[in-house]
Protein backbone atom coordinates (compact mmCIF):
# COMPACT_ATOMS: atom_id res chain seq x y z
CA UNK A 1 0.00 0.00 0.00
CA UNK A 2 1.24 3.92 -0.73
CA UNK A 3 1.40 5.92 1.90
CA UNK A 4 3.32 9.74 2.65
CA UNK A 5 4.27 10.55 6.56
CA UNK A 6 4.64 14.00 7.03
CA UNK A 7 5.23 13.98 10.93
CA UNK A 8 5.69 18.04 11.49
CA UNK A 9 2.40 18.97 11.74
CA UNK A 10 3.43 22.59 12.17
CA UNK A 11 6.90 24.24 12.33
CA UNK A 12 7.85 27.99 13.29
CA UNK A 13 10.83 29.84 12.89
CA UNK A 14 12.44 33.15 12.49
CA UNK A 15 12.91 34.71 9.06
CA UNK A 16 16.41 33.72 8.15
CA UNK A 17 16.57 30.61 9.74
CA UNK A 18 16.91 27.56 7.45
CA UNK A 19 14.05 24.31 7.89
CA UNK A 20 13.65 21.20 6.98
CA UNK A 21 10.10 19.59 6.33
CA UNK A 22 10.65 15.91 6.31
CA UNK A 23 8.30 13.44 4.05
CA UNK A 24 8.40 9.66 4.57
CA UNK A 25 6.97 7.42 2.07
CA UNK A 26 5.85 3.83 1.40
CA UNK A 27 5.38 2.06 -1.50
CA UNK A 28 5.79 -1.62 -2.94
CA UNK A 29 6.89 -0.21 -6.77
CA UNK A 30 10.11 0.13 -8.40
CA UNK A 31 9.22 3.18 -10.29
CA UNK A 32 7.26 5.84 -8.81
CA UNK A 33 6.87 9.65 -8.57
CA UNK A 34 7.44 12.12 -5.53
CA UNK A 35 6.19 15.90 -5.47
CA UNK A 36 6.23 18.68 -3.20
CA UNK A 37 3.26 21.31 -3.31
CA UNK A 38 2.83 24.27 -1.67
CA UNK A 39 -0.17 26.22 -0.65
CA UNK A 40 -0.35 29.34 0.44
CA UNK A 41 -3.15 31.39 2.18
CA UNK A 42 -5.29 31.90 -1.11
CA UNK A 43 -5.59 28.21 -0.78
CA UNK A 44 -4.75 27.09 -4.51
CA UNK A 45 -1.43 24.20 -4.08
CA UNK A 46 1.45 25.17 -6.27
CA UNK A 47 3.28 22.73 -7.36
CA UNK A 48 7.04 22.70 -6.51
CA UNK A 49 8.55 19.33 -7.85
CA UNK A 50 8.76 16.16 -9.11
CA UNK A 51 11.23 13.32 -9.13
CA UNK A 52 11.04 10.09 -9.96
CA UNK A 53 12.12 6.90 -8.60
CA UNK A 54 15.57 6.58 -10.79
CA UNK A 55 16.84 9.92 -10.00
CA UNK A 56 18.57 10.52 -6.77
CA UNK A 57 20.20 13.34 -7.24
CA UNK A 58 19.09 16.14 -4.84
CA UNK A 59 17.89 19.72 -6.19
CA UNK A 60 18.55 23.05 -5.62
CA UNK A 61 16.70 25.80 -6.53
CA UNK A 62 17.74 29.09 -5.18
CA UNK A 63 16.52 28.85 -1.63
CA UNK A 64 14.99 25.56 -1.89
CA UNK A 65 16.54 22.35 -2.02
CA UNK A 66 15.47 18.32 -1.91
CA UNK A 67 16.94 15.43 -0.39
CA UNK A 68 15.79 12.18 -2.26
CA UNK A 69 16.73 8.98 -0.37
CA UNK A 70 15.59 5.51 -1.09
CA UNK A 71 17.70 3.99 1.15
CA UNK A 72 15.20 5.82 3.82
CA UNK A 73 12.26 6.75 1.55
CA UNK A 74 12.45 10.01 2.20
CA UNK A 75 12.09 13.33 0.48
CA UNK A 76 12.69 16.06 2.46
CA UNK A 77 12.78 19.70 1.55
CA UNK A 78 14.90 22.43 2.79
CA UNK A 79 14.24 26.31 2.71
CA UNK A 80 17.27 28.00 3.28
CA UNK A 81 17.59 31.47 5.33
CA UNK A 82 13.24 31.35 5.03
CA UNK A 83 11.03 34.38 4.63
CA UNK A 84 7.90 35.54 5.39
CA UNK A 85 6.65 34.63 2.29
CA UNK A 86 7.04 31.03 2.89
CA UNK A 87 4.38 30.69 5.12
CA UNK A 88 2.41 28.34 4.07
CA UNK A 89 1.31 24.62 4.38
CA UNK A 90 3.61 22.55 2.32
CA UNK A 91 2.06 18.61 0.87
CA UNK A 92 4.40 16.02 -0.13
CA UNK A 93 2.43 13.34 -2.41
CA UNK A 94 3.37 10.18 -3.81
CA UNK A 95 2.48 8.30 -7.08
CA UNK A 96 2.78 4.63 -8.23
CA UNK A 97 3.65 4.05 -11.74
CA UNK A 98 1.45 1.14 -11.62
CA UNK A 99 -1.57 3.45 -10.34
CA UNK A 100 -0.57 6.24 -12.46
CA UNK A 101 -2.31 9.36 -12.35
CA UNK A 102 -3.66 9.04 -8.47
CA UNK A 103 -1.66 11.04 -6.31
CA UNK A 104 -1.81 10.43 -2.54
CA UNK A 105 -0.77 13.14 -0.23
CA UNK A 106 0.73 13.56 3.15
CA UNK A 107 -1.39 15.53 5.81
CA UNK A 108 0.79 18.66 5.21
CA UNK A 109 3.22 20.61 7.20
CA UNK A 110 2.28 24.28 8.22
CA UNK A 111 5.49 26.50 8.31
CA UNK A 112 4.98 29.76 10.13
CA UNK A 113 8.08 32.50 9.68
CA UNK A 114 7.99 35.09 11.83
CA UNK A 115 9.46 38.39 11.09
CA UNK B 1 -0.34 28.38 -18.48
CA UNK B 2 -2.87 25.47 -17.52
CA UNK B 3 -6.17 26.89 -15.59
CA UNK B 4 -8.42 25.16 -13.58
CA UNK B 5 -10.78 27.20 -12.39
CA UNK B 6 -13.91 26.45 -9.58
CA UNK B 7 -16.71 28.54 -9.77
CA UNK B 8 -16.83 29.79 -6.29
CA UNK B 9 -14.53 30.52 -3.41
CA UNK B 10 -16.75 30.09 -0.59
CA UNK B 11 -20.08 28.63 -0.51
CA UNK B 12 -22.71 28.46 2.50
CA UNK B 13 -25.45 25.92 2.12
CA UNK B 14 -28.13 24.54 4.24
CA UNK B 15 -28.38 20.98 5.27
CA UNK B 16 -30.67 18.17 3.08
CA UNK B 17 -29.47 21.06 -0.26
CA UNK B 18 -28.11 19.90 -3.63
CA UNK B 19 -24.90 21.32 -3.76
CA UNK B 20 -23.11 21.46 -7.18
CA UNK B 21 -19.58 22.15 -7.19
CA UNK B 22 -18.02 23.54 -10.70
CA UNK B 23 -14.58 22.86 -12.12
CA UNK B 24 -13.02 24.28 -15.61
CA UNK B 25 -9.53 23.53 -17.03
CA UNK B 26 -8.78 25.13 -20.18
CA UNK B 27 -5.79 22.48 -21.50
CA UNK B 28 -7.66 19.70 -23.08
CA UNK B 29 -6.41 17.36 -20.03
CA UNK B 30 -7.66 13.86 -19.97
CA UNK B 31 -8.20 13.53 -16.29
CA UNK B 32 -9.82 15.46 -13.38
CA UNK B 33 -9.87 14.75 -9.50
CA UNK B 34 -11.86 16.12 -6.70
CA UNK B 35 -10.38 15.74 -3.29
CA UNK B 36 -11.37 17.65 0.09
CA UNK B 37 -8.83 18.91 2.58
CA UNK B 38 -9.28 19.01 5.70
CA UNK B 39 -6.91 19.59 9.00
CA UNK B 40 -5.06 16.95 10.54
CA UNK B 41 -6.43 14.53 7.18
CA UNK B 42 -4.25 16.15 4.13
CA UNK B 43 -5.97 16.11 0.73
CA UNK B 44 -8.19 12.57 0.26
CA UNK B 45 -9.80 11.63 -2.85
CA UNK B 46 -13.19 11.97 -3.71
CA UNK B 47 -13.89 11.11 -7.53
CA UNK B 48 -11.60 11.12 -10.47
CA UNK B 49 -12.76 10.86 -14.39
CA UNK B 50 -9.80 9.75 -16.73
CA UNK B 51 -12.48 10.49 -19.54
CA UNK B 52 -16.08 12.31 -20.47
CA UNK B 53 -18.45 10.23 -19.20
CA UNK B 54 -16.01 8.37 -17.18
CA UNK B 55 -15.83 8.41 -13.36
CA UNK B 56 -14.29 6.18 -10.19
CA UNK B 57 -14.32 6.28 -6.76
CA UNK B 58 -11.97 7.50 -4.77
CA UNK B 59 -11.14 7.18 -1.25
CA UNK B 60 -13.86 8.86 0.25
CA UNK B 61 -17.21 9.12 -2.22
CA UNK B 62 -19.43 8.29 0.41
CA UNK B 63 -22.45 11.34 -0.34
CA UNK B 64 -21.02 12.62 -3.17
CA UNK B 65 -21.48 12.11 -6.96
CA UNK B 66 -19.70 13.47 -10.10
CA UNK B 67 -20.45 14.23 -13.58
CA UNK B 68 -18.33 14.69 -16.63
CA UNK B 69 -20.17 14.88 -19.86
CA UNK B 70 -17.53 17.49 -21.69
CA UNK B 71 -13.82 16.92 -21.27
CA UNK B 72 -13.04 20.41 -19.61
CA UNK B 73 -15.80 20.16 -17.20
CA UNK B 74 -16.15 17.98 -13.76
CA UNK B 75 -18.96 18.57 -11.47
CA UNK B 76 -18.81 17.34 -7.68
CA UNK B 77 -22.68 16.72 -6.40
CA UNK B 78 -23.56 16.54 -2.61
CA UNK B 79 -26.75 15.02 -3.35
CA UNK B 80 -27.91 16.10 0.73
CA UNK B 81 -25.51 18.03 1.78
CA UNK B 82 -24.70 17.53 5.60
CA UNK B 83 -22.62 19.30 7.76
CA UNK B 84 -19.99 16.65 7.72
CA UNK B 85 -19.10 17.85 4.28
CA UNK B 86 -17.81 20.99 5.43
CA UNK B 87 -14.77 21.68 4.14
CA UNK B 88 -11.78 23.12 1.69
CA UNK B 89 -12.70 21.19 -1.98
CA UNK B 90 -10.13 21.40 -4.42
CA UNK B 91 -10.45 20.45 -8.05
CA UNK B 92 -7.28 19.41 -10.32
CA UNK B 93 -6.63 17.99 -13.79
CA UNK B 94 -3.31 15.98 -14.96
CA UNK B 95 -2.33 14.79 -18.00
CA UNK B 96 0.01 11.98 -18.78
CA UNK B 97 2.81 12.24 -21.65
CA UNK B 98 3.30 8.30 -22.93
CA UNK B 99 6.26 7.49 -21.87
CA UNK B 100 7.49 10.49 -20.48
CA UNK B 101 5.67 9.58 -16.75
CA UNK B 102 3.59 11.54 -14.69
CA UNK B 103 3.86 15.33 -14.05
CA UNK B 104 1.64 15.73 -11.50
CA UNK B 105 -1.55 18.29 -11.16
CA UNK B 106 -2.82 21.61 -11.54
CA UNK B 107 -4.98 22.44 -8.85
CA UNK B 108 -7.98 24.94 -8.92
CA UNK B 109 -7.79 27.51 -6.19
CA UNK B 110 -10.79 25.81 -3.85
CA UNK B 111 -14.12 26.26 -2.82
CA UNK B 112 -14.56 26.37 0.76
CA UNK B 113 -17.60 24.97 1.85
CA UNK B 114 -19.70 25.74 5.17
CA UNK B 115 -22.88 23.81 5.39
CA UNK B 116 -25.33 25.02 7.96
Amino acid sequence: AQKVTQAQTEISVVEKEDVTLDCVYETRDTTYYLFWYKQPPSGELVFLIRRNSFDEQNEISGRYSWNFQKSTSSFNFTITASQVVDSAVYFCALSEADNTDKLIFGTGTRLQVFP
Amino acid sequence: DVKVTQSSRYLVKRTGEKVFLECVQDMDHENMFWYRQDPGLGLRLIYFSYDVKMKEKGDIPEGYSVSREKKERFSLILESASTNQTSMYLCASSFQIIGGGFYGYTFGSGTRLTVV
